[in-house]
């Protein structure tokens, strides 16, 4: 398996743009989880699925932000309108079950000018 | 909800020495605690992990204890090598729920 593949790798916009990022779990897996990371904050869980469903959401800064997830083998996060402070780096993870493993993609590193 | 502590936020040891990270959570719901490594510019991989019936886990030069009652946990790495240093991430996952929290995290430094 290739692993979680996260898209793009490097987003670079201006404030007030709508940002599409994207994430492919692993085959097979139940949970998705989205993660953003800033030295000022953290490791912080945006949003998880189970079966594609949004379980806890609590963690969405701001109705700038929503997720989705279509289906077992895709999900996408959603940033509009973009702003500076939105400006991090974007994990997507997933597992099976959900006291297991997590599997984190490569990132993506957002920059909002 | 679930509050994640984790102490020290810096640690500089020497080649060969012992190193200790501890955490601490609030939420007697969490029954799943996984301790993540990270590199820099690469994403967080988990290197053990401990679930809420075990109290010691050893793999190798790493250990894990869980101690419930007192609600901490804590890494324990053994005869540190300059590979071993990274930041590193602890967690508290609710079982039932799904819900992760994680700790602000740990800059290991080891050297040579």
């Amino acid at each position: 398996d290739a692993g979680v593949i996260q898209s793009p790798r490097h987003e670079v916009t201006e404030m007030g743009q709508e940002v599409t990022l994207r994430c492919k779990p692993i085959s097979g897996h139940d949970y998705l989880f989205w993660y953003r990371q800033t030295m000022m904050r953290g490791l912080e869980l945006l949003i998880y699925f189970n079966n594609n469903v949004p379980i806890d959401d609590s963690g969405m800064p701001e109705d700038r932000f929503s997720a989705k997830m279509p289906n077992a083998s895709f999900s996408t996060l959603k940033i509009q309108p973009s702003e500076p402070r939105d400006s991090a780096v974007y994990f997507c993870a997933s597992s099976l079950g959900v006291r297991n493993e997590q599997f984190f993609g490569p990132g993506t590193r957002l920059t909002v000018l | 909800g679930e509050n994640v502590e984790q102490h020290p936020s810096t640690l500089s040891v020497q080649e060969g020495d012992s190193a200790v990270i501890k955490c601490t959570y609030s939420d007697s719901a969490s029954n799943y605690f996984p301790w993540y490594k990270q590199e820099l510019g690469k994403r967080p991989q988990l290197i053990i992990d401990i679930r809420s019936n075990v109290g010691e886990k050893k793999d190798q030069r790493i250990a894990v204890t869980l101690n419930k009652t007192a609600k901490h946990f804590s890494l324990h790495i053994t005869e540190t090598q300059p590979e071993d240093s990274a930041v590193y991430f602890c967690a508290a996952i609710q079982g039932n729920a799904g819900k992760s929290t994680f700790g602000d995290g740990t800059t290991l430094t080891v050297k040579p």
